[in-house]
């Protein structure tokens, strides 16, 4: 079964400073993908950034990085030069094997940014 | 470009009220549909998701059902609603081809069941 996990709940930075959520995950299968999603208190889901199990470099959208550590199965989320808008809820998610059906996604339990003056 | 709209925002039913909640993407043919729950507080729980018109897979056996009677409407229900049913609940779909992983959220409706 597949599983994220994301230990913090909550998490403070002050502005402009980098940021990093930590997400570890735990699959057998060998082809899967990791993916981070912010959620601002009006409770839409935006996509940030993505990473393919496959890929040979982590992935960077931005501001956004994802810290790629396929041994430790983790997919740490870098956020630099933090701003007050970045205070949102985070999720780490990761897709499910695919069955022949649509692909799946599980989410982690989230991790709480509030970014300070 | 495409879209997707979930209405509505708010709900506040008592139990053992009905439940329809609806979903609609413009913009893209066959999507594969979701429906998502997020308890206060928590992560994102599956609950239902759809390839194609009339399909419908439930990941978890509870008091809701879903239908998708058109190709870009997907619709979540209950006869009876429950205190447990109270919750967020977000529509997302994604294109149908393999290489597109990610989800496109709607804003999702908070529903409480009083």
């Amino acid at each position: 079964a597949q599983k994220i996990t994301q230990t913090q709940p909550g998490m403070f930075v002050q502005e402009k400073e980098a940021v990093t959520l930590d997400c570890t995950y735990d699959t057998s299968d060998p082809s899967y993908g990791l993916f981070w999603y912010k959620q601002p208190s009006s409770g839409e889901m935006i996509f940030l950034i993505y990473q393919g199990s496959y890929d040979q470099q982590n992935a960077t959208e931005g501001r956004y990085s994802l810290n790629f550590q396929k041994a430790r199965k983790s997919a740490n989320l870098v956020i630099s030069a933090s701003q007050l808008g970045d205070s949102a809820m985070y999720f780490c998610a990761m897709r499910e094997p695919y069955t022949g059906t649509a692909s799946k996604l599980t989410f982690g339990t989230g991790t709480r940014l509030q970014v300070t003056l | 470009s495409q879209t997707i709209h979930q209405w509505p925002a708010t709900l506040v039913q008592p139990v053992g009220s009905p439940l329809s909640l609806e979903c609609t993407v413009e913009g893209t043919s066959n999507p594969n549909l979701y429906w998502y729950r997020q308890a206060a507080g928590r992560g994102l729980q599956l609950l239902f998701y759809s390839v194609g018109i009339g399909q419908i897979s439930s990941e978890v056996p509870q008091n809701l059902s879903a239908s998708r009677p058109q190709d870009r409407q997907f619709i979540l229900s209950s006869k009876k609603l429950l205190l447990s049913d109270s919750g967020f609940y977000l529509c997302a779909w994604r294109p149908p081809s393999r290489g597109d992983e990610k989800l496109f959220f709607g804003s999702g409706t908070q529903l409480s069941v009083l």
